[in-house]
Parts: structure tokens; sequence; C-alpha cells
């Protein structure tokens, strides 16, 4: 099993729909969760950060955080077709400060 | 203000050589990480530095891997007697001194393209 797991998609959501990033992580001591986008050919560009249960939101951006269920989501509203790309979920144990991360979930927007 | 900076952008190197790879952080940012990305994969961690103290050195693949941040600001990533399997994307980032509430958000340079023929 691996300690970060997303869906590879690609998740295909048409202009204006709302797509919905799932993320699922096996160590219970885990703190810190990220977001980050990645375009074809750039690198990760962080876009949320959570560290408690519940929503946070941040423009069309809202992330989800269940740690009893060990599972985090990102919503994207409005979504358009410069969202698309993939999406990576980062998952940080205290004290070990690196990132794990997931293999990433591509998202396709289409006009 | 500037964000990570990481040179060369590609590298393509034959078997068997060494490579040096160069990151600037972001100034002010105590923190300092490797990661390793594979086409299709997500980031792999190689290693970690608070200041010029390398605290995590767990995810360097072999021996041949070496990397040091002398002054506690610019890195260097070292690959000797590089193989194919190196061939990959190698990424760095930095972040805040603990202490800030967000110490802990890496942000990433635009990556080094490693490429061993």
């Amino acid at each position: 099993q691996k300690e970060v797991e997303q869906n590879s998609g690609p998740l295909s959501v048409p202009e204006g729909a709302i797509a919905s990033l799932n993320c699922t992580y096996s160590d219970r001591g885990s703190q810190s969760f990220f977001w980050y986008r990645q375009y074809s050919g750039k690198s990760p560009e962080l876009i949320m950060s959570i560290y408690s249960n519940g929503d946070k939101e941040d423009g069309r951006f809202t992330a989800q955080l269940n740690k009893a269920s060990q599972y985090v989501s990102l919503l994207i509203r409005d979504s358009q077709p410069s969202d698309s790309a993939t999406y990576l979920c980062a998952v940080e144990n205290t004290g070990f400060q690196k990132l794990v991360f997931g293999t990433g979930t591509r998202l396709l927007v289409s006009p | 203000g500037a964000g990570v900076s990481q040179s060369p952008r590609y590298k393509v190197a034959k078997r068997g050589q060494d490579v040096a790879l160069r990151c600037d952080p972001i100034s002010g940012h105590v923190s300092l990480f490797w990661y390793q990305q594979a086409l299709g994969q997500g980031p792999e961690f190689l290693t970690y530095f608070q200041n010029e103290a390398q605290l995590d050195k767990s995810g360097l693949p072999s021996d041949r891997f070496f990397a040091e941040r002398p002054e506690g600001s610019v890195s260097t990533l070292k690959i000797q007697r590089t193989q194919q399997e190196d061939s990959a994307v190698y990424l760095c980032a930095s972040s805040l001194d603990e202490g800030s509430q967000y110490y802990n958000e890496q942000f990433f340079g635009p990556g080094t393209r490693l490429t061993v023929l």
C-alpha cells in the first residue's frame, strides 16, 4: 500500500462544473496536508495547505480534511480550462519535515 | 520577491559522468529539500537541510548521491558516475524557519531535467 494514494485519472469535467479530487494517506501521525498543481513540464505549485479537520476555502478552491478517515480532498468550483493540470496531494508527518506525494490526478476541463 | 531558482535547467550527461545541480532557495528560508521526480510520478524525497545541517538523507538512492549546503543558503546536489536510471527531474524546495505559522509550506524551484545517455 502506497503511503499517499490518488486516482490517476484523467478526471474530465466541463467548464463551470465542480471538480472533486481525492486523496487517502496511511500514516495516522500525519499533521500537515498540501495540494500542489503541476502543469505539464513545470514544477509543482502550492495551491492549498490544511492542518485541521474541516474545510478551508481560498477563492475557487476548498480543501477538506478528515483525519479519522485519513482522507483529504480538493474541490475546484467553476472549473476553467486553465485548471487542466495534474494535482498532487502531499502529506507531512510532523517531525520528519519531508513531504510524501501521491502520484497525482490529472484533471481535464473541457470548454 | 524571487522564488527558488535552480541551475542548470537541463543537463545531458554521458553514463559515468559526474554532475552537479545547484539550488538557490527563497531568501530567508531556513529549510531546503531535494526531491526526484520520474515521469508520471509524484516527487520523491531525497534529502533535507536546516541551515547548513543535513538532518535527513534517508531518500538518497545510493552513495553516488551527495548533497551539501555549506553556508546555509545555496545547495548543491552531486551525482557521481551517473547511470541511466538517474534520469529524472530534480526539484529543490525551500520553506520558512520553524516558528512561523506557515513554516512547513514548501515552495518548489523550476527543477533540473537530467538525461543520462
